[in-house]
């Protein structure tokens, strides 16, 4: 199993720009997540999807899309893009049926640059 | 999602001391889960607590949930250089919620 991708690894935009930051999972989860994670903040929940065709708001959706079109994959788009969303941004993913505990899985980030 | 206070924010320790992160929230927790992130790395699941006064151990580490499930800790004995990175702790709900996280750095 690959776990969960993330492609890019790093990208640079220019203030407006619109581009969506890609994610996969192999292990049938049903869950997915994403993260953005600024120095000091932590971690810090944007969006997420308990399956294929739901999606929600995390604490920080403003500026972001998602869909879920199916379990595999969770992109993430923005529209417009401004440098205060300069950041890492790890995408998750975990099961939410089954025993024992419900690891939540991370990709490796994209480190997106606004200018 | 619930929200948690992670204490301390940074703790710079010297090789060999001990180190403590808390994670305490206002509201009862259903159960907790740690995760680990190594500078310039993605987070890495440590464990998960589930009963009121839980204790478990991996290793150096030794994680406890509180009785009155409302706070949460993690303790290394000896820290290695090993040891630095950002210890996160998530109340575990329908949306997982992250503290802050405490940063630790260790001299050696």
């Amino acid at each position: 199993n690959a776990g969960v991708t993330q492609t890019p690894k790093f990208q640079v935009l220019k203030t407006g720009q619109s581009m969506t930051l890609q994610c996969a999972q192999d292990m049938n989860h049903e869950y997915m997540s994403w993260y953005r994670q600024d120095p000091g903040m932590g971690l810090r929940l944007i969006h997420y999807s308990v399956g294929a065709g739901i999606t929600d708001q995390g604490e920080v959706p403003n500026g972001y899309n998602v869909s879920r079109s199916t379990t595999e994959d969770f992109p993430l788009r923005l529209l417009s893009a401004a440098p205060s969303q300069t950041s890492v941004y790890f995408c998750a993913s975990r099961r939410t049926r089954g025993q024992g505990p419900d690891t939540q899985y991370f990709g490796p980030g994209t480190r997106l640059t606004v200018l | 999602g619930q929200q948690v206070m992670q204490i301390p924010q940074y703790q710079h320790v010297q090789e060999g001391e001990d180190f403590t992160t808390y994670c305490n929230s206002s509201t009862t927790l259903s159960n907790i889960q740690w995760y680990k992130q190594r500078p310039g790395g993605h987070p890495v699941f440590l464990i998960q607590l589930v009963k009121s006064g839980e204790v478990k151990k991996q290793k150096r580490l030794t994680f406890q949930f509180g009785e009155a499930k409302k706070n949460s800790s993690l303790h290394i004995t000896a820290t290695q250089t090993t040891d630095v990175g950002t210890y996160f702790c998530a109340p575990r709900g329908g949306k997982l919620i992250f503290g802050q996280g405490t940063t630790l750095q260790v001299k050696p």
